[in-house]
């Protein structure tokens, strides 16, 4: 199986971008997904297939992807959107990585 | 309204069995992969295995592969993930998780069970 590699933590003000990257062999083959992680709740799907947003994900959640490295925009960082961001992924065997995950503190 | 609903909190001792369940409800449930997450204090998300409910076709990671079981009974909207004898190390929040179909993300996931493992 392959790794997907993210910063262990972003620190952004309020109002400000924070982007998230996911690093990883596969992926200029396969597809990133994005999940938000809450303490005590479980994750949400926040970008699917690199660059799409599931209804009701705010407009301020964006995603790209060029070459082995994937990426997780917030723009315009509100209080709320403090959290884990994990990255995922499958190969062509049809198994399932996450990446390591990154803590988005807004000061 | 698409649900998945787990089973509560375990506190077992090592070497005990357990199985926890993880209940589909709003959506046509054998239709769907079910995946089983683990997430270890202060760890990343882990995918465990993955099962299809309408033929119980399996795959594991192969981190888990022996070391646990996924199930599912169709007739109950039910998967489940058992272990045969607890480790210390297995002490972890597990998320199922059900896979969009046609695609490889998860677009709905129970509330998870927190499983602890202590003598």
């Amino acid at each position: 199986s392959y790794e997907l590699t993210q910063p262990p933590s972003v620190s952004v003000s309020p109002g400000q971008t924070a982007r998230i990257t996911c690093s990883g062999d596969a992926l200029p083959k396969q597809y990133a997904y994005w999940y938000q992680q809450k303490p005590g709740q479980a994750p949400v799907l926040v970008i699917y297939k690199d660059n799409e947003r599931p209804s009701g994900i705010p407009e301020r959640f964006s995603g790209s992807s060029s070459g082995t490295t994937a990426t997780l925009t917030i723009s315009g960082v509100q209080a709320e959107d403090e959290a884990e961001y994990f990255c995922q992924s499958a190969d062509s065997n049809d198994s399932y990585v996450f990446g390591t995950g990154t803590k988005v503190s807004v000061l | 309204e698409v649900q998945l609903v787990q089973s509560g909190v375990e506190v077992e001792k090592p070497g005990e069995s357990l199985k926890i369940s993880c209940k589909g409800s709003g959506y046509i449930f054998p239709s769907y992969w079910i995946a089983w997450v683990r997430h270890m204090p202060g760890k990343g998300l882990e995918w465990m295995g993955i099962i299809y409910p309408g033929d119980s076709d399996t795959k594991y990671s192969p981190s888990f592969q022996g070391q646990v079981t996924i199930s599912a009974d169709k007739s109950i909207n039910t998967a489940y993930l058992h272990w045969s004898s607890l480790k210390a190390s297995d002490t972890a929040m597990y998320y199922c998780a059900r896979r969009d179909p046609g695609n490889f993300f998860f677009d709905s996931w129970g509330q998870g069970t927190l499983v602890t493992v202590s003598s």
